[in-house]
């Protein structure tokens, strides 16, 4: 099973500031398969990013994904006060699938 | 809009059998997707359980396979998941989701519901 390390924990930026949270796997993730996901309190999980880099349907450009293999970023320009909220990664090129911690992305 | 709704029992006896439903609304379960699972324990992260898809194939979390059944029923339009056997552990937010299609590069889930709540205690 690849596990997900997600860093840091918890990020504590200003609304205009770029965001940068990284998704470590403990093993190669096949043809970058991997999601990002932002969830609000209290809301379920929304689609950001999916093979790595590819923004899901509405999503702004002001989000983007890179990476490959084992590491990968999801980062936020301009952040606008609604993007405060939890964002996840997830694999789903091996299985089983998995999810990592999650990265709390706060207000400073 | 494509919409799911989880609905089911939201106590659950330590023991039993916790059974829930998906309905999807404005979209075929037949459809090119797969189906599926995931649970967020309370203050926790999310869980993936499993799917499943029209044609009956289904993967499951492997530590959870012993106890996990999913099934879809097209005249309902819905998805059900059965976990035998729980236990405190299985309290959580029980999401259904549906994946963007049906090849693995697809496999990321784009549409979700609401989630319910689950608690397990006697």
């Amino acid at each position: 099973e690849i596990v997900l390390t997600q860093s840091p924990g918890t990020l504590s930026l200003s609304p205009g500031e770029r965001a940068t949270l990284s998704c470590r796997a403990s093993q190669s993730v096949r043809d970058s398969y991997l999601a990002w996901y932002q969830q609000r309190p209290g809301q379920a999980p929304r689609l950001l990013i999916y093979g790595a880099s590819n923004r899901a349907t509405g999503i702004p450009d002001r989000f983007s994904g890179s990476g490959s293999r084992t590491d990968f970023t999801l980062a936020i320009n301009r952040l606008e006060p609604e993007d405060f909220a939890v964002y996840y990664c997830q694999q789903y090129g091996n299985s089983p699938y998995s999810f990592g911690q999650g990265t709390k992305l706060e207000i400073k | 809009q494509v919409q799911l709704q989880e609905s089911g029992p939201g106590l659950v006896k330590p023991s039993d059998t916790l059974s829930l439903t998906c309905d999807v609304s404005n979209y075929s379960i037949s459809n090119d997707n797969w189906w599926g699972w995931i649970r967020q324990p309370p203050g926790k992260g999310l869980e993936w359980i499993g799917y499943i898809y029209h044609s009956g194939s289904t993967y499951y979390y492997p530590s959870l396979k012993s106890r996990v059944t999913m099934s879809l029923d097209t005249s309902k339009n819905q998805v059900s998941l059965k976990l035998t056997s729980v236990t405190a552990v299985d309290t959580a937010v029980y999401y259904c989701a549906r994946t963007m299609g049906d090849a693995y590069k697809w496999h990321a889930f784009d549409i979700w519901g609401q989630g319910t709540m689950v608690t397990v205690s006697s």
